[in-house]
């Protein structure tokens, strides 16, 4: 989906590297979330965002943070990255004006598959 | 713990006949079920969802059958054709937080 942006879209790293993905979006929704996907587990929560001030840890969120710059900006970060991380990453966005209407939609970015050596 | 389980891992189906994906839950408190669709190099896209208070919904070749009682929720796919052909998700959701809970995904090739 072009309304939400990621990158890098690809990038490889070396072990105990500061790294950091950026997700962009310009749907105006309030809602972002980090997941990571790997062969056979599907994707998994790492951090999510319900506006600005709120941020909470999704089912795996050891050895990540992530920062909300704005609205529109949800950055995640890898201090020192490990083998283990090497995944594909996506970002996602929801409208909570929606929920109540059943609608409860999230929007996926194209991913940044990330490579830890 | 996967809450969400999903088979098969992989599905192999011909041109016109009917793809089934099936995902079991064990949370009762879920209260919303979308299936995913995502093709190689794109992030997933909603393809059609239900909530627990119906049994199926139908959206154009694509239903959702969902038991309740078995805490089970399967995606038909009828006339597959080989632009179906992608991995699919299932999912599972609760509260107001709205945490999609993912199960393991299936890669469906429709065969032409």
């Amino acid at each position: 989906d072009a309304d939400v942006t990621q990158t890098p879209r690809n990038r490889i790293t070396k072990t105990g590297k500061r790294i950091m993905l950026e997700c962009s979006q310009t749907k105006g929704h309030d809602r972002m979330y980090w997941y990571r996907q790997d062969p056979g587990l599907g994707l998994r929560l790492i951090y999510y965002s319900f506006d600005v001030k709120d941020i909470n840890k999704g089912e795996i969120s050891d050895g990540y943070s992530v920062s909300r710059q704005a609205q529109a900006k949800f950055s995640l970060s890898l201090e020192s990255a490990i083998p283990n991380q090497t995944a594909l990453y996506f970002c996602a966005t929801s409208d909570s004006g929606f929920r109540d209407m059943g609608l409860d939609t999230q929007y996926f970015g194209p991913g940044t598959r990330l490579t830890v050596l | 713990q996967q809450q969400v389980k999903q088979s098969p891992q992989s599905l192999i189906v011909q041109k016109g006949g009917i793809s089934i994906i099936n995902c079991a839950y064990e949370n009762t408190a879920f209260d919303y079920f979308p299936w995913y669709q995502q093709f190689p190099g794109k992030g997933p896209a909603l393809l059609i969802a239900i909530r627990p208070d119906v049994s199926e919904k139908k959206e154009g070749r694509f239903t959702i059958s969902f038991n309740k009682s078995a805490k089970q929720f399967s995606l038909h796919i009828m006339d597959s054709q080989p632009g179906d052909s992608a991995t699919y998700f299932c999912a599972a959701s609760k509260g107001s937080a709205r945490q999609l809970t993912f199960g393991s995904g299936t890669q469906l090739t429709v065969l032409p």
